[in-house]
């Protein structure tokens, strides 16, 4: 059974980079049909899709959150992560991963993470 | 940006139907998918290219699509499907960007 884990800091200064792994158990990054990324959901309020990755390095982003962003994997630890730059109290929020499954051209998560808390506070 | 249009709530009572509509533009061309997320726990994946359900949803779990607006249908709605429910797509740019939709809180009472 696929499992993915977030790990990382739960707590961000405003201004610095936000920082977290996922670590995938039962499966494979380097699967032909998987894609790999991160969700994100302000408390209380809705999904919000990041972006993606594939294990060869191609990455698709929000353009929203494109110039801060930069998801990439660690194909030796089974392991994929997120940074995300000059964070701001508006990036508070329970960040998912997800794999990303490969289907008649589209990817969509099939399997998440349970889900990690950042906050982002001086 | 684009965006996916859900109505903010839905009621039903036990036993009867809810349908959840999702509207953009782009829908006529794109799949939609419909995520199922209870309070406290991350979203579970109900329906998948329209109206395909993957192993383990039930069968009261259906979708459909129409031009411009996705639907999820809920028949004989049990207690236990009390939840946010979000649509899913792309837009029609070509450059794999993903949106989910606004959220839909279903009440079942």
């Amino acid at each position: 059974q696929l499992q993915l884990q977030e790990s990382g800091p739960g707590l961000v200064k405003p201004s610095e980079t936000l920082s977290l792994t996922c670590i995938v158990s039962g499966g494979s990054i380097s699967s032909s049909s998987d894609y790999w990324g991160w969700i994100r959901q302000p408390p209380g309020k809705g999904l919000e899709w990041i972006g993606s990755m594939y294990h060869s390095g191609s990455t698709y982003y929000n353009p929203s959150l494109k110039s801060r962003i930069t998801i990439s994997a660690d194909t030796s630890k089974n392991q994929f992560s997120l940074k995300l730059s000059s964070v701001t109290a508006a990036d508070t929020a329970v960040y998912y991963c997800a794999r990303h499954k490969f289907s008649t051209g589209w990817f969509f998560p099939d399997y998440w993470g349970q889900g990690t808390l950042v906050t982002v506070s001086s | 940006s684009y965006e996916l249009t859900q109505p903010p709530s839905v009621s039903v009572s036990p036993g009867q139907t809810a349908r959840i509509t999702c509207s953009g533009d782009a829908l006529p061309k794109k799949y939609a998918y419909w995520y199922q997320q209870k309070s406290g726990q991350a979203p579970v994946l109900v329906i998948y290219e329209d109206s395909k359900r993957p192993s383990g949803i039930p069968e009261r779990f259906s979708g459909s699509s129409s031009g411009t607006m996705a639907t999820l249908t809920i028949s004989g709605a049990q207690v236990e499907d009390e939840a946010d429910y979000y649509c899913y797509s792309t837009d029609s740019s070509g450059n794999n960007y993903y949106v989910f939709g606004t959220g839909t809180k279903v009440t079942v009472l």
